[in-house]
């Protein structure tokens, strides 16, 4: 059973631009999570998506936004790039319930220059 | 606001040694405690997912607890391998979160042969 795939695994823009990160997650699973990694903040919620809903929500600016596919593939768009956007993005799936375990990507690497 | 604190920071431990690694949580309305490990620059392995109503969960080299009242977890590693060094992260996923985790600040662990 393929895990969660995430592409592009590195990406390089610059301040201002915007940016498009997907993530196909485990057959069946129908709820995608994103996370934002970085070394002074650690690990940050962005949002869920289940069945095509945003379902939660973290305290991150209108900047950052997702969608769900009826495929349960997600999207995570970041629009005006700022330097502070670099960071190690990760998603996660689950089957939906709140008591499934999460299976985490290898993350898509963004640098802002 | 839920904060999740993990020490040591980091740990280094000759080899075989069994050693423990601790989470603590400020709020104790939580629905399940996850432990993952994540080696550098890569996404996030699941480890060990304890349900608010159990005590411990075992798997293999691994053993993780739970005391929900007092806001402690704990991971222990039993007959520590050069190939445990990681960094270990414990999350929690509150009662209304849906499939938000909340993640500890991390213990990055180093194994010497």
């Amino acid at each position: 059973k393929a895990g969660v795939t995430q592409t592009p695994r590195y990406l390089i823009k610059t301040r201002g631009q915007q940016v498009t990160l997907s993530c196909s997650p485990i057959s069946g699973h129908r709820s995608v999570s994103w996370y934002q990694q970085t070394p002074g903040q650690g690990l940050q919620f962005l949002f869920e998506y289940f069945s095509e809903t945003q379902r939660n929500k973290g305290n991150f600016p209108g900047r950052f936004s997702g969608r769900q596919f009826s495929n349960s593939r997600s999207e995570m768009n970041v629009s005006t790039l700022e330097l502070g956007d670099s960071a190690l993005y990760l998603c996660a799936s689950s089957l939906g319930s709140s008591s499934d375990i999460q299976y985490f990507g290898a993350g898509t690497r963004l640098s802002v220059l | 606001k839920q904060e999740v604190t993990q020490i040591p920071a980091a740990l280094s431990v000759p080899e075989g040694e069994n050693l423990v690694l601790n989470c603590s949580f400020t709020d104790s309305a939580i629905y399940n405690l996850q432990w993952f490990r994540q080696d550098p620059g890569k996404g996030l392995t699941s480890l060990l997912l304890i349900q608010s109503s159990q005590r411990e969960q075992t798997s293999g080299r691994l053993n993780a607890s739970l005391d929900k009242s007092s806001g402690r977890s704990t991971l222990y590693i039993a007959a520590s391998q050069p190939g445990d060094s990681a960094t270990y992260l414990c999350a929690v996923r509150m009662n209304t979160g849906f499939q938000k985790l909340v993640f500890g600040t991390g213990t990055r662990l180093l194994v010497s042969p």
